[in-house]
């Protein structure tokens, strides 16, 4: 198993809908989780952080948490072609020294 | 704006050839990354810095070295590049909150290095 395992995509939503986006990781200790959106041939930019179970909200992004279930999802409401790009889960794996491992990226499409 | 600089933007060398690539912060963090992407694939740790204290992972190769001769700037240092090493390379850093365990974890990330080796 993967220590952090995403969907690559493409996932392909049309402008206006929600773009749901899944992450599963290893470490049940993790205690940090992160959201990082790429765009080709960029770096990564930190979009979202989130440390307790539940939902966090900003602006069109919100994170969710499950624990126990080791899942963490980002919401993209309201999809924008701008938000093309691809979405890395990053938790902070306790078993890596907390140091950010980050799960292989799920490519998102938003078609006018 | 307090941010992550990273010099030069696209470096071509030749097989063999030592280079340098550089990174510096207004951020006054004091920890600061390596990291090498290749295409499609997720970002991979070479080695940080916690202040001086230098951290390796254990598979990075001993072809890559870095240098860190102050707060502000780090250097990697690549001594025989190989075709295999042409990847975009990370420059990332962070601001650990005392006693927080989690906290060297948000990180920010200079634009990258794009490194073509010939």
């Amino acid at each position: 198993q993967k220590e952090v395992e995403q969907n690559s995509g493409p996932l392909s939503v049309p402008e206006g809908a929600i773009a749901s986006l899944n992450c599963t990781y290893s470490d049940r200790v993790s205690q940090s989780f992160f959201w990082y959106r790429q765009y080709s041939g960029k770096s990564p930019e930190l979009i979202m952080s989130i440390y307790s179970n539940g939902d966090k909200e900003d602006g069109r992004f919100t994170a969710q948490l499950n624990k126990a279930s080791q899942y963490v999802s980002l919401l993209i409401r309201d999809s924008q072609p701008s938000d093309s790009a691809t979405y890395l889960c990053a938790p902070g794996l306790v078993a890596a020294g907390n140091k950010l491992t980050f799960g292989g990226g799920t490519r998102v499409l938003v078609k006018p | 704006d307090a941010m992550v600089i990273q010099n030069p933007r696209y470096q071509v060398t030749q097989f063999g050839k030592p280079v340098t690539l550089s990174c510096s912060q207004t951020l006054n963090h004091n920890v600061m990354y390596w990291y090498q992407q290749k295409s499609s694939q997720a970002p991979k740790l070479l080695f940080h810095y916690y202040d001086k204290d230098f951290n390796n992972e254990a598979d990075t190769p001993d072809n890559f070295q870095s240098r860190r001769p102050n707060t502000s700037f780090c250097f990697l240092d690549i001594r025989s590049p190989g075709l295999g090493d042409a990847a975009m390379y990370l420059c990332a850093t962070s601001s650990p909150l005392a006693g927080e365990s989690f906290a060297y974890n948000e990180q920010f990330f200079g634009p990258g290095t794009r490194l073509t080796v010939l």
